[in-house]
């Protein structure tokens, strides 16, 4: 079985501060990660994906995400956030090493950003 | 860049009626998934299909069917509708590791 946990419900930060959106995963076998972005009555939009390689994944509009396999965990970060970046963020998982191609998707965490 | 197409954007219905949901992935890519997000949920995953075969089944209902053409679209279709089908439904392709998510159909059952 695979699943994701965000233990936010929100997040909210000042603009131009360093912002963190929490993911954790579990997994059989090993993970392949993803980062979604989701503004009001729109769908997901892609952010960035960790499958192999470096555990610093770098991203769209600015953000990273970094693969810890100790901690089984996949945070995504900003150096400075930005009003615009208000919306919410899923996490997903995918199994690797399973038969199931599905994403399955944390519960979400909404960012808010302060002017 | 093409994107997954779905249509309609927006459908309203009355409780037991049916409702078929369209899903046009981007070309080339192999796999089709549906997905139910409830008001304030995340996405469910509800079927897929790998080169116009069922390739996996999530949580939908039996009311629910679906299936993927020749042209690999994809259309779901629901039956006996309840209010609590209210939702947005995503269609998302993928080729390997590379998934695409469409806009959504909202659908409102009244």
């Amino acid at each position: 079985a695979q699943s994701v946990a965000q233990p936010e419900d929100q997040v909210n930060v000042a603009e131009g501060n360093p912002l963190t959106v929490k993911c954790t995963y579990s997994v059989s076998g090993n993970p392949y990660l993803f980062w979604y972005v989701q503004y009001p009555n729109r769908g997901l939009q892609f952010l960035l994906k960790y499958i192999t390689g470096d555990n610093l994944v770098k991203g769209s509009y600015g953000f990273e995400a970094e693969f810890n396999k100790s901690q089984t965990s996949f945070h995504l970060k900003k150096p400075s956030a930005l009003v615009s970046d208000s919306a919410l963020y899923f996490c997903a998982v995918r199994d690797r090493d399973s038969g199931r191609r599905a994403l399955t998707f944390g519960s979400g965490t909404r960012l808010q950003v302060q002017p | 860049a093409a994107g997954v197409i779905q249509s309609p954007r927006h459908l309203i219905k009355e409780k037991r009626e049916t409702a078929t949901l369209k899903c046009y992935p981007i070309p080339r890519h192999d796999t089709v998934y549906w997905y139910q997000q409830g008001p304030g949920q995340d996405p469910q995953f509800l079927i897929s299909f790998y080169e116009k075969m069922q390739s996996d089944k999530g949580s939908i209902p039996d009311r629910f069917s679906a299936q993927q053409f020749s042209d690999y679209h994809s259309e779901l279709n629901m039956s006996s509708l309840e209010l609590g089908d209210s939702a947005l439904y995503f269609c998302a392709s993928s080729l390997v590791n590379g998934y695409t998510f469409g806009s959504g159909t909202r659908l409102t059952v009244v």
